[in-house]
């Protein structure tokens, strides 16, 4: 069974609206990690927001949050206000295991594209 | 930010040739790095992991003799493509692990001729 499910493999967003990008994850530990990266055109990987398995908060890191709802093992990104320099590649990724241990690991992404 | 630096950002070689990519991590100490490998239009897949002054740890499928890695200091990481061949033409990505932040380089686009 996947470990990251990313049902969305592409997304149109008009500019300044917000958008969900889906992620549901597949673990049976208590303590993991989920994270979110872009990667544009370019290629870098862009951290953009982590929530752990403890936090009882939803992250938020400036325009992006992080919807996590445990029960339901999803963990959806919301971008608010989209820019045209939001569009690229998104993924979710989840480490298991307490604290560092554990690798990354991805879904297969949603392609994200922010129309004028 | 941790800021993860690698080298070169791309680079063309011909069949049978080795190659090096190098990865700093430029503001933190890492003791673990990662190496992974993306093909077009697909997610990452995790080559090795690789922590200070021991052995990489391979992924099953990974050869580790053809794909060398040595992790000599807290802040560099090596990835040698060894007796390259096309098809292993492909997107290579370093990363390196903070407190619970993975960050990652920015790539390195390996085309074998």
């Amino acid at each position: 069974a996947q470990k990251i499910t990313q049902t969305q493999p592409g997304m149109f967003v008009q500019e300044k609206e917000a958008v969900t990008l889906d992620c549901t994850y597949d673990t049976s530990d208590q303590s993991y990690g989920l994270f979110w990266y872009k990667q544009p055109s370019s290629g870098e990987m862009i951290f953009l927001i982590y929530q752990g398995s403890y936090d009882e908060q939803n992250a938020t890191e400036g325009r992006y949050s992080l919807n996590f709802q445990k029960a339901r093992k999803s963990a959806n990104l919301v971008i608010s206000a989209s820019q045209l320099g939001d569009s690229a590649m998104y993924f979710c990724a989840m480490r298991e295991g307490p604290g560092s241990q554990g690798n990354l690991i991805f879904g297969k992404g949603t392609k994200l594209s922010v129309k004028p | 930010g941790a800021v993860v630096s690698q080298h070169p950002s791309w680079v063309i070689c011909k069949s049978g040739t080795s190659v090096k990519i190098e990865c700093r991590s430029l503001d933190f100490q890492a003791t673990t790095m990662f190496w992974y490998r993306q093909f077009p239009k697909q997610s990452l897949m995790l080559m090795a992991t690789s922590n200070e002054g021991s052995k990489a740890t391979y992924e099953q499928g990974v050869e580790k003799d053809k794909f060398l890695i040595n992790h000599a200091s807290l802040t560099l990481s090596t990835l040698t493509v060894t007796s390259a061949h096309p098809e292993d033409s492909s997107f290579y990505i370093c990363s390196a692990r903070g407190t619970y932040e993975q960050y990652f380089g920015p790539g390195t686009r390996l085309t074998v001729t």
